[in-house]
């Protein structure tokens, strides 16, 4: 059981916009701390896709976004592409036993 | 470029050591703390030790206090996890991962820009 939930698996059409919700409590995402997001092909390293709730780091494509608001957050990518086709994961600072750093379950995403 | 390669992973038998290695380059490595995520085959990402930049502090999970020991060794720039008293419950693929900013505290709202590769370490008899 993870201390930040995601849902198991989100599809889409290429084109289209999904998201992946990422809910937490009130000792980590509802605290205040920043949520942040990996992408994760099979075999490969996680790879950091937005980090402090929203900002992407270079090289990352406009068509991953991410927000936060009070104890959830949510990743979009728009324009869906056949090479999105990874396991999504988000993180959390946490203060209670479960912590410090804590990852939500993972979503696969599947390009349909 | 920031590269980070693990090594040290294999099938080992419960009860047993192993010591994996991250050797860091492109960044100043004693000016990071560096992090243990491992991954146990079918499931998702668990956070397991950090160390601070300069190698003076250091938190373990729960689940791997007391038998594993996280270092580092600066002139060397390589990141180490001593792994004693190992059971299945450790299998998994192990990444080493670099913060996002420097001189940061040992505990603090960071997210990590940089892993490496992964080695897999395998208990079982």
């Amino acid at each position: 059981q993870s201390v930040l939930t995601q849902p198991p698996s989100v599809s889409g059409a290429p084109g289209q916009r999904v998201t992946i919700s990422c809910t937490g409590s009130s000792s980590n995402i509802g605290a205040g701390y920043n949520v942040h997001w990996y992408q994760k092909l099979p075999g490969t390293a996680p790879k950091l896709l937005i980090y402090g709730n929203s900002n992407r780091p270079s090289g990352v494509p406009d068509r991953f976004s991410g927000s936060k608001s009070g104890t959830s957050a949510s990743l979009a990518i728009t324009g869906l592409q056949a090479e999105d086709e990874a396991d999504y994961y988000c993180q959390s600072y946490d203060t209670s036993l479960s912590g410090p750093w804590v990852f939500g379950g993972g979503t696969r995403l599947t390009v349909l | 470029q920031v590269q980070l390669v693990e090594s040290g992973g294999g099938m080992v038998q419960p009860g047993r050591s192993l010591r994996l290695s991250c050797e860091a380059s492109g960044f100043t490595f004693s000016s990071y703390g560096m992090h243990w995520v491992r991954q146990a085959p079918g499931k998702g990402l668990e956070w397991v030790a950090v160390i601070s930049y300069d190698g003076s502090n250091k938190y373990y999970a729960d689940s791997v206090k007391g038998r594993f020991t996280i270092s580092r060794d600066i002139s060397k720039n390589t990141l180490y996890l001593q792994m004693n008293s190992l059971r299945a419950e450790d299998t998994a693929v192990y990444y080493c991962a670099k913060v996002i900013s420097a001189y940061e505290l040992l505990f603090g709202d960071t997210s990590f820009d940089s892993w490496g590769q992964g080695t897999l370490v395998t208990v079982s008899s």
